[in-house]
């Protein structure tokens, strides 16, 4: 079983829509998780970062977590062309010497006008 | 402030050769990570280093290595490169280890 699993996309939604975005993770010691969003030929670029159950939201950026289901998830609300990227999610996980993000594929979001 | 730094940002080797990576972090950032990222194998860790130790390393070979030094500052090697090797390699900092990490541009390796 993979440590970080997503869909692979691509994800298409019309311009205005919510995209939604999800990911689930195997290792139920995780304590903190992550969005990155990466352009084509760019490096991924951090988008919300997430700790606790729950909603946190940030702009037109809700993450969701919930760490019984070991699911995390992104919404994006009000999406535009310029959203479309590959959206990583990322898992930190804590080793008896430190800590490694484990990063799922990604999920390739479409906003099309 | 300043983002994080890699450089060089693109390099062309040949296999067998051996290649040297340097990443700069954000200043005040202590702790740096490596990635490598891959069309097939997605983005892998390399390994973490913080305080001038190495922390953590994932599943590569030992031709993978790293050093960090005392101004944070932090370099990657790879020996005797293959070409499967050829990849994009990506240096993130945070403040310390187990913070959120904030990657620079990365470098486009290519092996020949």
């Amino acid at each position: 079983q993979k440590e970080v699993e997503q869909n692979s996309g691509p994800l298409s939604v019309p311009e205005g829509a919510i995209a939604s975005l999800n990911c689930t993770y195997s290792d139920r010691v995780s304590q903190s998780f992550f969005w990155y969003r990466q352009y084509s030929g760019k490096s991924p670029e951090l988008i919300m970062s997430i700790y606790s159950n729950g909603d946190k939201e940030d702009g037109r950026f809700t993450a969701q977590l919930n760490k019984a289901s070991q699911y995390v998830s992104l919404l994006i609300r009000d999406s535009q062309p310029s959203d479309s990227a590959t959206y990583l999610c990322a898992v930190n996980r804590a080793s008896n010497s430190g800590y490694a993000l484990n990063f799922g594929k990604g999920t390739s979001l479409l906003v099309t006008p | 402030k300043a983002g994080v730094t890699q450089t060089p940002r693109y390099l062309i080797k040949t296999r067998g050769q051996q290649v040297t990576l340097s990443c700069s972090p954000i200043s005040g950032h202590r702790s740096v990570s490596w990635y490598q990222q891959t069309p097939g194998q997605g983005l892998q860790f390399l390994f973490e280093y913080f305080s001038e130790t190495q922390r953590n390393k994932g599943n590569f070979p030992g031709r993978f290595s790293g050093r960090q030094f005392s101004n944070s500052r932090s370099e990657m090697n790879v020996s005797t490169l293959e070409l499967g090797d050829s990849a994009l390699y990506l240096c993130a900092s945070s403040p310390s280890i187990g913070d959120t990490q904030y990657f620079g541009p990365g470098t486009r390796l290519t092996v020949l």
